[in-house]
């Protein structure tokens, strides 16, 4: 089958620096993306690796490693508002069709 | 402003009853999907549409019908043969052009069946 695995909770202090692991089993690869999604919102759309490296956006990043079937990513300089689940999901074909990982709740404390 | 609205926020319904959730969007996307999340869980797929007038089942579309009639438009039906039907529903839509597949969600409806 397919999946996904990634932590189910992280906890960090204000200011630190998380990094949120996801590794993927999947018969295709086009991408991996990273989700945000507060209690009781919707997800968001946070960043996109299709090739191998490091993607920069403000205080997020994500990275990808194709070989290793694994990506992550990293948040700097936490805020509280940064509290939420992260879902990564790949793209194994080429109909656009996400797999999603079951999430990461993060807690940000001050 | 450009983006995707569910309706209802919240609906209430007596167990048996058939309940339709909307789902518009005027980003001018092909590509539309209903994602059900139970607490604690992820998204689970029940239907995509990439096109007008055409469907693909998901991973969980029993008790579940879908219609794409216009490009703008993909309601959710959840019927009396769904078991559990009690549970966050979104609705996303995506470009098919690009290279990337950013789906963008709408706030969700969460239905409750009593």
């Amino acid at each position: 089958g397919q999946s996904l695995e990634q932590p189910s909770e992280v906890t960090a202090v204000e200011g630190a620096i998380v990094q949120i692991n996801c590794t993927y089993q999947t018969s295709g690869f086009y991408g991996l993306s990273w989700y945000q999604q507060h209690d009781g919102g919707a997800p968001t759309f946070l960043s996109y690796n299709a090739l191998d490296g490091l993607e920069e956006t403000g205080r997020f990043s994500s990275f990808l490693s194709r070989s290793d079937s694994y990506g992550y990513l990293l948040l700097q300089e936490l805020q509280m508002k940064d509290s939420a689940s992260y879902f990564c999901a790949v793209n194994a074909g080429n109909n656009r069709k996400l797999i999603w990982g079951l999430g990461t709740s993060l807690a940000v404390n001050p | 402003d450009g983006g995707i609205t569910q309706s209802p926020k919240y609906l209430f319904r007596k167990e048996g009853q058939n309940v339709t959730l909307s789902c518009e969007q005027n980003l001018n996307h092909d590509a539309m999907y209903w994602y059900r999340q139970d607490p604690g869980q992820g998204l689970r797929l029940i239907y995509y549409s990439q096109i007008v007038n055409d469907f693909q089942k998901g991973d969980i579309a029993e008790g579940y019908s879908v219609s794409r009639e216009k490009k703008e438009s993909f309601p959710l039906t959840v019927t009396s043969a769904q078991k559990n039907p009690t549970a966050f529903y979104l609705c996303a839509s995506s470009s098919l052009a690009g290279n990337t597949d950013t789906q963008y969600f709408g706030p969700g409806t969460r239905l409750t069946v009593l």
